[in-house]
């Protein structure tokens, strides 16, 4: 099984629409991030979450919310979904604090708003 | 304005020879540097990662360089296979309390039988 589990894996949605992407983890690390990629540009960070009662905004937030249920479980909603949101999503947990060390992917969910 | 750069979209290379992937950074806070191989329909998977208080990290087949009076760095790959087409992103972390990445557009290497 996957360490780290995003669904779905694929969403097709109407303009308007609340979106809910879920990420759960069984690595057991207290941080957990929300990127977006979109083509020719890499991954840009929305939320991150460095443990159950903290949640901080990222560089593209806006039209975004999250919510940290558990250590294990990070979702991002989408209010009212609109069209230039459609991108690849991608959520990561980390071990904890220092850039050296890494962060663990899942392997994304496709979200396409029309 | 992006602070970590991969100025070239894309690189093809033969099997056997050497892979260079190049990355350029501007903000001298980063303290980690870290490399991401990502395959379709996969997520990124940590490849390998750089002090920016050392020059030169290695792990197998995978060597990264910092130069930081350049503010340049590079992931060498010896000898490619074709296994390791992939995009590859930069990334670079501001280190303190924060573990947010902050990642270059990326890298797709084709490596040609």
């Amino acid at each position: 099984d996957a360490d780290v589990t995003q669904t779905p894996r694929n969403r097709i949605t109407k303009t308007g629409k609340r979106i809910m992407l879920e990420c759960s983890q069984t690595k057991g690390h207290d941080r957990m991030y929300w990127y977006r990629q979109d083509p020719g540009l890499g991954l840009r960070l929305i939320y991150y979450s460095f443990d159950v009662k903290d949640i901080n905004k990222g560089e593209i937030s806006d039209g975004y919310s999250v919510s940290r249920q558990a250590q294990a479980k990070f979702s991002l909603s989408l209010e009212s979904a609109i069209p230039n949101q459609t991108a690849l999503y991608f959520c990561a947990t980390q071990a904890g604090t220092g850039g050296n060390q890494p962060q663990h992917f899942g392997d994304g969910t496709r979200l396409s708003i029309l | 304005d992006q602070q970590v750069k991969q100025n070239s979209p894309s690189l093809s290379v033969q099997e056997g020879r050497i892979s260079i992937l190049n990355c350029d950074y501007t903000n001298s806070m980063f303290d980690y540097f870290l490399w991401y191989k990502k395959y379709p329909a996969e997520g990124p998977t940590f490849l390998i990662s750089i002090s920016s208080i050392k020059d030169k990290n290695e792990d197998g087949r995978f060597t990264v360089f910092l130069n930081k009076s350049a503010k340049h760095l590079s992931l060498h790959i010896v000898p490619s296979q074709p296994g390791d087409s992939a995009v590859y992103f930069c990334a670079a972390s501001l280190g303190g309390s924060q573990g947010n990445l902050i990642f270059g557009k990326g890298t797709k290497l084709s490596v040609k039988p």
